[in-house]
């Protein structure tokens, strides 16, 4: 069965710190997409990224960036220089091509950028 | 531009009453989804169609259904209304079954249960 699994629950740094959101993933499928959804205070859901299961390639978008590794079922995303405004709730979602054809989001990890 | 959105934004309801949340995206997406919000859980699925007619359980949808009678709209019925039912309510869209666009969100509904 699919699921995702963030183990952090709070994430707490200084504004300017760097700071990576951990997610594990697990798939019997071979085809699958990754994602990332970043949840403001304001409460809506904002598409980040999707990765396909076969395109291991890093993601850099300014000061986000995306490691997917396959190996260790992992899709970690990094925020560098970290701002206030980055304070939000991160999920990271599965969805398998063949099985399910579901989103599976993660718990979250609530991420706190103090100035 | 195309968007999802949700009415009402915010419900208070009793306990045993039946309770309808609206969605209408203009999307032209065949593909839509119920999610529910709670702290702990992320978001879990409740039900989901693939299109006019179509519909599946998801992972938590026990009390709650719903109808696809046009592209647009997919309301959620809670029949009777329980207070393990209080969340946040979200539906999305997608233009692929496997959703590897991605899925576009609704801005939520708040639904007490009291």
């Amino acid at each position: 069965a699919q699921k995702v699994t963030q183990a952090q629950t709070e994430i707490s740094v200084v504004e300017k710190e760097d700071v990576t959101l951990d997610c594990v993933y697990e798939t019997r499928d071979t085809t699958y997409y990754l994602f990332w959804y970043k949840q403001p205070p304001s409460g809506e859901l904002v598409f980040l990224i999707r990765r396909n299961s076969f395109d291991e390639q890093n993601e850099i978008s300014g000061r986000y960036s995306w490691n997917f590794q396959k190996s260790t079922s992992s899709f970690n995303f990094t925020i560098t220089a970290s701002q206030v405004v980055d304070s939000a709730v991160y999920f990271c979602a599965l969805s398998e091509w063949n099985y399910g054809q579901n989103f599976v989001f993660g718990p979250g990890t609530r991420l706190s950028v103090l100035p | 531009d195309a968007e999802i959105t949700q009415s009402p934004r915010h419900k208070i309801t009793e306990t045993g009453r039946q309770v309808t949340l609206a969605c209408h995206q203009t999307w032209n997406h065949n593909n839509m989804f119920w999610y529910r919000q709670d702290l702990g859980h992320g978001l879990r699925l409740i039900h989901y169609s693939y299109g006019v007619h179509d519909t599946n359980k998801g992972e938590v949808s026990d009390g709650y259904s719903v109808s696809r009678s046009n592209t647009e709209d997919l309301p959620l019925t809670l029949e009777s209304a329980a207070s393990s039912q209080t969340s946040v309510y979200f539906c999305a869209s997608s233009e692929r079954r496997t959703g590897r666009e991605g899925q576009f969100f609704g801005p939520g509904t708040r639904l007490t249960v009291l």
